[in-house]
């Protein structure tokens, strides 16, 4: 079945150690999402590539980075983890057309100790 | 500027009742209206949306949404509820002419069906 893969489900990290996140997709689409989610809360957009073109949002911190190889693999890079980034962390697919839906991963819990 | 405002942290409802699940949305011009389902530890799961036509909208596991332009909302509904269904509910817009521009999210609500 085409879907969203998201590795590791459950990460632990200490604080300041870099963590890297990785999503991969099969469904071919062009455009990918990284959230951060806090409990029960919605999910907050990070970043988002439509093809190769990076879009950072305004208020993303400086300590959070994405890289895009190719169309199938995106990753989060944490650079130092700080207590505040334990969070869900969510990526998301979609095909290009302004109508089409998200696809979510299940999700990496991270654990900053 | 897009808008999605959901009323409700909590829903409760009895298993066996109709469920209702709030939201309205601020757009410029024509939404594009999604709701998702999130079950505790897990990703968020596509339950339907509407793009156009029809005002009522049917999706997975027995739920529809009905799209009121004139009150700018787009609930929730299922005729009766399962305990199941219990899990946290986000509703999404996109402005149709805004591109490929992200979704906004709702602040979500949490349903819990009661047996």
């Amino acid at each position: 079945d085409a879907m969203v893969i998201q590795n590791p489900r459950y990460q632990v990290t200490q604080f300041g150690k870099p963590v890297t996140l990785s999503c991969s997709q099969t469904l071919n689409h062009n455009v990918m999402y990284w959230y951060q989610q806090k409990s029960s809360q919605a999910p907050k957009l990070l970043f988002h590539y439509y093809d190769k073109d990076f879009n950072n949002e305004a208020d993303t911190p400086d300590n959070f980075q994405s890289r895009r190889p190719n169309t199938s693999f995106c990753f989060l890079d944490i650079r130092s983890p700080g207590l505040g980034d334990a969070a869900m962390y969510l990526c998301a697919t979609r095909g290009g057309l302004p109508m089409d839906e998200q696809f979510f991963g299940p999700g990496t819990r991270l654990t900053v100790l | 500027a897009q808008s999605v405002a959901q009323p409700e942290d909590q829903v409760n409802v009895a298993e066996g009742n109709p469920l209702t699940v709030k939201c309205t949305y601020s757009v410029s011009g024509n939404p594009y209206l999604f709701w998702y389902v999130q079950y505790p530890n897990r990703g968020l799961q596509f339950l339907l949306k509407y793009i156009t036509g029809d005002n009522l909208v049917k999706g997975s596991y027995g739920f529809e949404a009905e799209f009121n332009k004139s009150q700018t909302s787009f609930h929730l509904k299922k005729p009766s509820a399962l305990v199941s269904d219990s899990a946290l509910y986000f509703c999404a817009v996109r402005e149709a002419s805004s591109g490929n521009t992200p979704l906004v999210f709702g602040k979500g609500t949490r349903l819990s069906v009661i047996a």
